[in-house]
């Protein structure tokens, strides 16, 4: 069964430090989405991309995060500086068409703790 | 703006027992709504959605939802509950003709023997 992977697991990192996280969506998926999930909370969206444009990036505090997703297959999303509230899990998803109300398939994620 | 609620934070019920998981929306236009579930250190898997068409849709692991549209409503549903079903479940909203998705703060069920 396809899945999305995502690389690290888990990143411990101090602050100010840069951090790179790394998402596969799976093959054929047009949207990619990173989100970021607090405990206790729900994922919030950070950026969408349909293929390998950005189609929402509202919430994606642009100071210091970035995104690529060069080719329209995987990903990259960054944070430079890292920030002691950015601990937190962050997600990525695919969905083979999310115009069309497809379903999203997550990875595992990566739990950030910034020290 | 679009948003979801999830009023129960936990949701205990007996084995063998109906369970239902509420979840209200509200978004401006027609609704594409979704259901996830989380199994500790696991990801994010789909349950089921609905789209348009029958307002009661089945999805996997015996879960149902109905789709209310006069109540804004979304509710997780299943006959006969396992404990195989404990987990964290969440209603997520997105308007049918643009922008991103909107997740729930999740509820916690859980299913005693």
């Amino acid at each position: 069964e396809a899945e999305v992977a995502q690389s690290p697991r888990y990143k411990i990192t101090e602050k100010s430090q840069a951090v790179a996280f790394w998402c596969d969506p799976i093959s054929g998926h047009a949207t990619l989405y990173w989100y970021r999930q607090i405990l206790g909370q729900g994922p919030e969206l950070l950026v969408q991309f349909q293929d390998e444009s950005v189609v929402d990036d509202s919430q994606l505090p642009k100071d210091r995060f970035s995104a690529e997703r060069l080719k329209g297959v995987d990903s990259t999303l960054k944070i430079q500086p890292a920030e002691l509230g950015d601990s937190a899990m962050y997600l990525c998803a695919s969905s083979l068409d999310d115009l069309r109300g497809t379903e999203a398939f997550f990875g595992q994620g990566t739990r950030l703790t910034v020290v | 703006a679009q948003s979801v609620a999830q009023p129960e934070d936990q949701v205990n019920v007996a084995e063998g027992n109906p369970l239902t998981v509420k979840c209200t929306y509200s978004v401006s236009g027609n609704p594409y709504l979704f259901w996830y579930v989380q199994y500790p250190n696991r990801g994010l898997q789909f349950l089921l959605k609905y789209i348009t068409g029958d307002n009661l849709v089945k999805g996997s692991y015996g879960f149902e939802a109905e789709f209310n549209k006069s109540q804004t409503s979304f509710h997780l549903k299943k006959p006969s509950a396992l404990v195989s079903d404990s987990a964290l479940y969440f209603c997520a909203v997105r308007d049918a003709n643009a922008g991103k998705s909107t997740f729930g703060d999740g509820t916690t069920l859980t299913v005693k023997p």
